[in-house]
């Protein structure tokens, strides 16, 4: 069964804003990911937070993990158009086969 | 970086057809292979993983016997929908994940197989 609750389901913003995505998650994890999906189209792996990890960055990318909330955040900044699809969060529960479990996704709109 | 392709991308037939989708990396040896079942506006859910050289493990209340999972080898994996209904028609995923040899290693994603049964 999904885990993952994401919010906002659907976001939308202007060009150059920031974006932020929160994720929600029930049972006890050994990392969260974040994946980005363009309309049809299969999974990006974006960014990767170990549970002893508070917070990362790649490139515009900020990921912050609260394990004792069971919730992480993706910020993107300085958003673009081309940044418009679905995020997904994902949990990893530390199975030897690293099976995951998505959020419901973020629809993000950025217009030009 | 690691590349999955699945093959086909789009899938148009009658009723009672089977349909064979096939999973391949292209640039990595794949011990692990997970197919996803997306139905519009939803997350992915998962259908089943498969181990190179041994039977898939399906996730509660998909039935094995519909939806044929074979991983004959390191970097090909594939999903057969026998005997297809309308109720089949889906957005189907495919994901790999390298051997881990120390470094977690995340799973890469094909970019999908659209099935539309009539």
């Amino acid at each position: 069964s999904q885990q993952g609750e994401e919010d906002p389901q659907a976001l939308s913003i202007q060009e150059g804003e920031n974006a932020t995505m929160n994720c929600s998650y029930k049972t006890s994890i050994n990392n969260l990911q974040w994946y980005r999906q363009n309309s049809g189209r299969g999974l990006v792996h974006l960014i990767l937070i170990r549970s002893n990890e508070r917070e990362k960055h790649s490139g515009r990318l900020r990921v912050t993990l609260d394990t004792s909330k069971k919730s992480s955040s993706l910020l993107i900044t300085a958003s673009r158009a081309a940044d418009t699809a679905s995020y997904f969060c994902a949990t990893d529960g530390g199975t030897s086969y690293g099976k995951l479990t998505f959020g419901q996704g973020t629809i993000l709109t950025v217009h030009p | 970086g690691a590349v999955v392709s699945q093959h086909p991308s789009r899938v148009i037939c009658k009723s009672g057809t089977s349909v064979k989708i096939e999973c391949r990396s292209l640039d990595f040896q794949a011990t692990t292979m997970f197919w996803y079942r997306q139905f519009p506006k939803q997350s992915l859910m998962l259908m089943a993983t498969s181990n190179e050289g041994s039977k898939a493990t399906y996730e509660q209340g998909v039935e094995k016997d519909k939806f044929l999972i074979n991983h004959a080898s390191l970097t090909l994996s594939t999903l057969t929908v026998t005997s297809a209904h309308p109720e089949d028609s889906s957005f189907y995923i495919c994901s790999a994940r390298e051997r881990s040899t120390g470094e977690y290693q995340p799973q890469h994603f094909g970019d999908g197989t659209r099935l539309s049964i009539l």
